[in-house]
């Protein structure tokens, strides 16, 4: 089954604007991932938070994780079209997981140039 | 460079006609697993490996196969496809290592697979 739901699962916004994408997820988890999708490829790792941290930046992006209410946001600061892709949070519960991530079912976003 | 190979890319078979998507990782990672990508329903695991000869079954593993004789391959078996296995597949590897054990994993770029 599917833990991760994320929010939403569509957005458009210009070049430039600010893109947010939350997650929700309903088990406990060692972390949280996000992943990004361009259209019909593999999925790439952006950036991972352990549930012991509660923000996370690299580059342009920004991650929360409040684990009290099972949420997390990704922040895509300064849009730019080639960042239109769909995106993904992914749980990984540690050990007792065996290596698998359950992931949410996704964010397309979309920036205009 | 690091990468997971996954081949086919694309395929077009008919049901019953038995095939095998092969998968290979040149990191050394002792995980690997497959993933289908169906709309609506994002990414569910079907098969995954702890290492050579240690294999399970993930959340949707009806109608496939795996084997894990060496820890860079990890093939996906369809022993008699059916409509409902047309999908977009996904091979990934993870090293599951640091103090947390996270498990980044490194994906293929999928093959699409058409059953009729």
């Amino acid at each position: 089954s599917q833990q991760g739901e994320e929010d939403p699962q569509a957005l458009s916004i210009q070049e430039g604007e600010n893109a947010t994408m939350n997650c929700s997820y309903k088990t406990s988890i060692n972390n949280l991932q996000w992943y990004r999708q361009n259209s019909g490829r593999g999925l790439v790792h952006l950036i991972l938070i352990r549930s012991n941290e509660r923000e996370k930046h690299s580059g342009r992006l920004r991650v929360t994780l409040d684990t009290s209410k099972k949420s997390s946001s990704l922040l895509i600061t300064a849009s730019r079209a080639a960042d239109t892709a769909s995106y993904f949070c992914a749980t990984d519960a540690g050990w007792t997981s065996y290596g698998k991530l359950t992931f949410g079912q996704g964010t397309i976003l979309t920036v205009h140039p | 460079e690091a990468q997971v190979t996954q081949n086919p890319r694309y395929l077009i078979t008919v049901t019953g006609k038995k095939l095998t998507v092969t998968c290979s990782q040149n990191m050394n990672h002792e995980y690997m697993s497959w993933y289908r990508q169906d709309p609506g329903l994002g990414l569910r695991q079907i098969y995954y490996s702890m290492n050579v000869e240690v294999t399970d079954k993930g959340d949707v593993p009806e109608g496939y196969k795996v084997s894990r004789k060496e820890k860079r391959n990890f093939p996906l078996i369809l022993e008699s496809p059916s409509p409902n296995q047309t999908s977009l597949y996904f091979c990934a590897s993870s090293f599951r290592g640091g103090l947390s054990g996270a498990n980044v994993l490194t994906f293929g770029a999928g093959s699409r697979l058409t059953v009729l």
